[in-house]
C-alpha cells in the first residue's frame, strides 16, 4: 500500500520560532513532493514543491527532501499566527498524487 | 484570474435524488481530479482525467460518475446519493504529470439526508 504519513498534531509553536513539519512516504519511485496549506473550511493551497534531494527555500518556507530516507520536511521560519493551519504533504508518481492526512499547526501568540 | 470554479458551494439533498457538481478551470490544464475530504480520512481521490474523454478511477470511485467532454469541464455525478456520501468535495486541476501540483477549487459541502 503506497502511503504518505504525517503526524496529525496539533503542533504548537511560539510566534517567531521555527515550525518543523515532517512527512514520510513508502513508494521509492515517487518523483515529486508538495506541501499544501489548508485553513479550516477552505481548500488546500500549494505552497512548496521539491523534486531533488536537498533544500529548497522560498521566503520563510524551506522544503527538504531525502529520497534515501523517504522523508520530506517543511520548515517555517519566523512563524506567524497566520501560519496556523493544517499542512498536507503530497507525493506524486506518474499520474497519481497521494496526500497525507495533514499536520495541524498552531502558532502561539 | 486563473482558477478552478466548482458549484454549488453548499448542497443538501435527499437519498436517491441524482445530482451534479460542476467544475470548470480556465488554465488550459490537462489533468483534472475530484477528491472528497472527511475527518480523519484526509483527501481521497474519487476520479481523475488526463485529457478529454480519458478518465480513470481513483481510490473511492463507487457511487460516482464523471465525464470529460471538454478540456475545461469535469462534472461529478452522483446518480443515487446516499448518506455516506456526505462530505466536502474538491475539484482540482494541474498542467501535466508528476512534476505539477494540483490547484483546488473552493469546495462543495454536500449533505445527503
Amino acid at each position: 500500500q503506497k502511503e504518505v504519513e504525517q503526524n496529525s498534531g496539533p503542533l504548537s509553536v511560539p510566534e517567531g520560532a521555527i515550525a518543523s513539519l515532517n512527512c514520510t512516504y513508502s513508494d521509492r519511485g515517487s518523483q515529486s513532493f508538495f506541501w499544501y496549506r489548508q485553513y479550516s473550511g477552505k481548500s488546500p493551497e500549494l505552497i512548496m514543491f521539491i523534486y531533488s534531494n536537498g533544500d529548497k527555500e522560498d521566503g520563510r518556507f524551506t522544503a527538504q527532501l531525502n529520497k534515501a530516507s523517504q522523508y520530506v520536511s517543511l520548515l517555517i521560519r519566523d512563524s506567524q499566527p497566520s501560519d496556523s493551519a493544517t499542512y498536507l504533504c503530497a507525493v506524486s508518481r506518474d499520474d497519481k498524487i497521494i496526500f497525507g492526512k495533514g499536520t495541524r499547526l498552531h502558532i502561539l501568540p | 484570474e486563473a482558477q478552478v470554479t466548482q458549484n454549488p458551494r453548499y448542497l443538501i439533498t435527499v437519498t436517491g435524488k441524482k445530482l451534479t457538481v460542476t467544475c470548470s478551470q480556465n488554465m488550459n490544464h490537462e489533468y483534472m481530479s475530484w477528491y472528497r475530504q472527511d475527518p480523519g480520512l484526509g483527501l481521497r481521490q474519487i476520479y481523475y482525467s488526463m485529457n478529454v474523454e480519458v478518465t480513470d478511477k481513483g481510490d473511492v470511485p463507487e457511487g460516482y460518475k464523471v465525464s470529460r467532454k471538454e478540456k475545461r469541464n469535469f462534472p461529478l455525478i452522483l446518480e443515487s446519493p446516499s448518506p455516506n456520501q456526505t462530505s466536502l468535495y474538491f475539484c482540482a486541476s494541474k498542467l501535466g504529470t508528476s512534476l505539477y501540483g494540483y490547484t483546488f477549487g473552493s469546495g462543495t459541502r454536500l449533505t445527503v439526508v
